[in-house]
């Protein structure tokens, strides 16, 4: 079974509005789920982060919903230098009761003149 | 703040040498995390030390790979011997945590490509 699911690309244009959405089960009640970004030859830098319902910072909002078996990013108005790949990060559940912080496959946004 | 330091930033070694990562976090930060990227896995997590000491280290792939932190400044990762499916690029996050929380927000440096031929 998945950690975490995302579409592994998507297209936009500039000035639009991006929303990316992350599945995630077995992850704990009572931690963060967080979005980063990642440029090539650099390391994932954070967005956004959240628990549940809406958040909503200078450069993106964060819809959890309720049963948090998934997180929505949005970015408002796009422009080319977002283009990027976004990662959910999510604190994972195993067998044993732990939680570790587990990454998803990362969402490739294109964004077109 | 300079931010968490990693060297070499390029790492080109033979398969059977020994290879040693190096990390240095930001001030402050009481956790350390090494990830491992490549295309066919993606961002992988290590293991994370908590106050210098090891918390998980169920994503070490083999023995061959081990992770010290001998101080809050400084940690370090080897691989010996290195195989060529150890190519990838590894990173080292830190993170400040008021709530215990492992995900609270983590700050990566730039990474190390490691080329194992």
């Amino acid at each position: 079974l998945a950690k975490t699911t995302q579409p592994i690309s998507m297209d936009s244009y500039e000035g639009q509005e991006v929303n990316i959405t992350c599945s995630h089960n077995n992850i704990a009640t009572n931690d963060y789920i967080t979005w980063y970004q990642q440029f090539p030859s650099q390391g994932p830098r954070f967005i956004i982060q959240g628990y549940k319902t809406k958040v909503t910072n200078e450069v993106a909002s964060l819809f959890i919903p309720a049963d948090r078996k998934s997180s929505t990013l949005s970015l408002p108005r796009v422009s080319l230098s977002d283009t990027a790949v976004y990662y959910c990060l999510v604190p994972w559940g195993r067998s044993g009761g732990s939680y570790i912080p587990t990454f998803g496959r990362g969402t490739s946004l294109i964004v077109h003149p | 703040d300079a931010g968490v330091i990693q060297s070499p930033r390029h790492e080109v070694t033979e398969m059977g040498q020994e290879v040693t990562l190096r990390c240095k976090p930001i001030s402050g930060h009481d956790y350390l995390f090494w990830y491992r990227q490549t295309m066919m896995r993606g961002l992988e997590l290590l293991i994370y030390f908590n106050n210098n000491v090891p918390i998980d280290d169920s994503g070490m792939p083999e023995d061959r790979f081990s992770a010290k932190m001998p101080n809050a400044s400084f940690s370090t990762l080897k691989i010996q011997p290195s195989e060529p499916r150890d190519s990838a690029v590894y990173f080292c996050a830190s993170s400040r945590t008021t709530s215990g929380r492992a995900t609270d927000t983590q700050y990566f440096g730039p990474g190390t490509r490691l080329t194992v031929l």
